[in-house]
């Protein structure tokens, strides 16, 4: 299957900083990434749909001026956490979906933790 | 939207017996169901998706069925190994959009 690479895996930030995480597709070209978000003993909630070249989309109750989201290129979108609080740290990850393998299949990213303290 | 609710929350079961997961989805558009296994500090893994057009699908040791009129499907784990222990998350999607379910723990004890 398709490999889809988050970058850094892990991460820890002070309080009031900004955060950048990175979600790679690494051989095939996604215009569609998704950010998700999972607190301990969760499930995933999607937060925002990454669409490249346009704005992304968010979820209800999702603040897109504190999670801002880039996909500047078909293979590249980034999450940035901006003005980090304690009630951010969670498990992000991004998954991206490939036209040429069919509309609904899925790859996941491997998760980043971020700590903030 | 769509809301997935999956059963149970956890699971224990001796190694070598089956180990059956239930999930039921709200928006009968939904027309694509994958379950993922998780494991601890990792990102979700797809183990088996099925198409609303497809009843049942079966990959080795793992099946699914879907019952569109039920609005209901599930994941079937025979011959369960240690291996197989982790978090297993159902999901529905219409528009490459994945609803998730609420997550089953599995343990499987040797």
């Amino acid at each position: 299957g398709a490999v889809v690479s988050q970058h850094p895996s892990w991460v820890i930030c002070k309080s009031g900083t900004s955060v950048k995480i990175e979600c790679r597709s690494l051989d095939f070209q996604a215009t569609t990434m998704f950010w998700y978000r999972q607190f301990p003993k969760q499930s995933l909630m999607l937060m925002a749909t990454s669409n490249e070249g346009s704005k992304a989309t968010y979820e209800q109750g999702v603040e897109k001026d504190k999670f801002l989201i880039n996909h500047a290129s078909l293979t590249l979108s980034t999450l940035t956490v901006t003005s980090a609080h304690p009630e951010d740290s969670s498990f992000y990850i991004c998954s991206a979906n490939t036209q040429g393998w069919s509309n609904t299949e899925a790859f996941f990213g491997q998760g980043t933790r971020l700590t903030v303290v | 939207g769509e809301n997935v609710e999956q059963h149970p929350s956890t699971l224990s079961v001796q190694e070598g017996d089956s180990a059956v997961i239930k999930c039921t989805y709200s928006d009968s558009a939904s027309n694509y169901f994958p379950w993922y296994k998780q494991e601890l500090g990792k990102g979700p893994q797809l183990i088996i998706d099925i198409r609303s057009n497809v009843g049942e699908k079966k990959d080795q040791r793992i099946a699914v069925t879907l019952n569109k009129t039920a609005k209901h499907f599930s994941l079937h784990i025979t011959e369960t190994q240690p291996e197989d222990s982790a978090v297993y998350f159902c999901a529905a999607s219409l528009t490459n959009k994945l609803i998730f379910g609420t997550g089953t723990l599995l343990a499987v004890q040797p």
